[in-house]
């Protein structure tokens, strides 16, 4: 089945420094990713939608500058949080469809990102 | 704008009890997606349905689509402590998948 890999697992990083998270796909190609937030028990909170060769669309509420995302390939995304916070602190999960109508279409998510900042 | 709503949010069942979730969106979709998230895991996709009324099953497990495809459930029969987690909905909407709070299902021994 199709697999979607994500690096890191974890992270801890100081207040101020900035930390990149990647998403791939690695048996499909992924015209369209999508990144998450997820507090403790909390639901899946879209943050953005990274389209490969364009800006990504971000939610209302969240910041561009704050939280950028690069897709630079069909099989590869990657959010980078900046200046980062302890607010920051949180699940970081990524999803990618195989089929070009990502909305009509099974999600396969990474195994997710838990960063925290000290 | 477009809401997916699922109830309860939390359920702790005897294990052998049977478990339901509800999924209720605030518009028609084209389809229902319902995803699996085990404890400090990511979500896993289950199933999807398309057709007015459709039921499908999954060993334990059965979804059914609302005749009018606003609204969607899964049943558990006969839970197990492998089936500890949350359950999510989703559905499409104009430029996304929209997911529900999800059900958090916790299993008593």
């Amino acid at each position: 089945g199709a697999v979607v890999s994500q690096h890191p697992s974890w992270v801890i990083c100081k207040s101020g420094t900035s930390v990149k998270i990647e998403c791939r796909s690695l048996d499909f190609q992924a015209t369209t990713m999508f990144w998450y937030r997820q507090f403790p028990k909390q639901s899946l909170m879209l943050m953005a939608t990274s389209n490969e060769g364009s800006k990504a669309t971000y939610e209302q509420g969240v910041e561009k500058d704050k939280f950028l995302i690069n897709h630079a390939s069909l099989t590869l995304s990657t959010l980078t949080v900046t200046s980062a916070h302890p607010e920051d602190s949180s699940f970081y999960i990524c999803s990618a469809s195989r089929t070009v109508s990502s909305y009509n279409s099974p999600l396969h998510f990474g195994n997710g990102t838990r960063l925290t900042v000290t | 704008g477009q809401q997916v709503m699922q109830i309860p949010q939390y359920q702790h069942v005897q294990e052998g009890e049977d478990f339901t979730t509800y999924c209720n969106s605030s518009t028609t979709l084209s389809n229902i997606q319902w995803y699996k998230q085990r404890p400090g895991g990511h979500p896993v996709f289950l199933i999807q349905l398309v057709k007015s009324g459709e039921v499908k099953k999954q060993k334990r497990l059965t979804f059914q689509f609302g005749e009018a495809k606003k609204n969607s459930s899964l049943h558990i029969t006969a839970t197990q402590t492998t089936d500890v987690g949350t359950y999510f909905c989703a559905g499409p909407g104009d430029d996304k998948i929209i997911f529900g709070k999800g059900t958090r299902l916790h299993i008593l021994p």
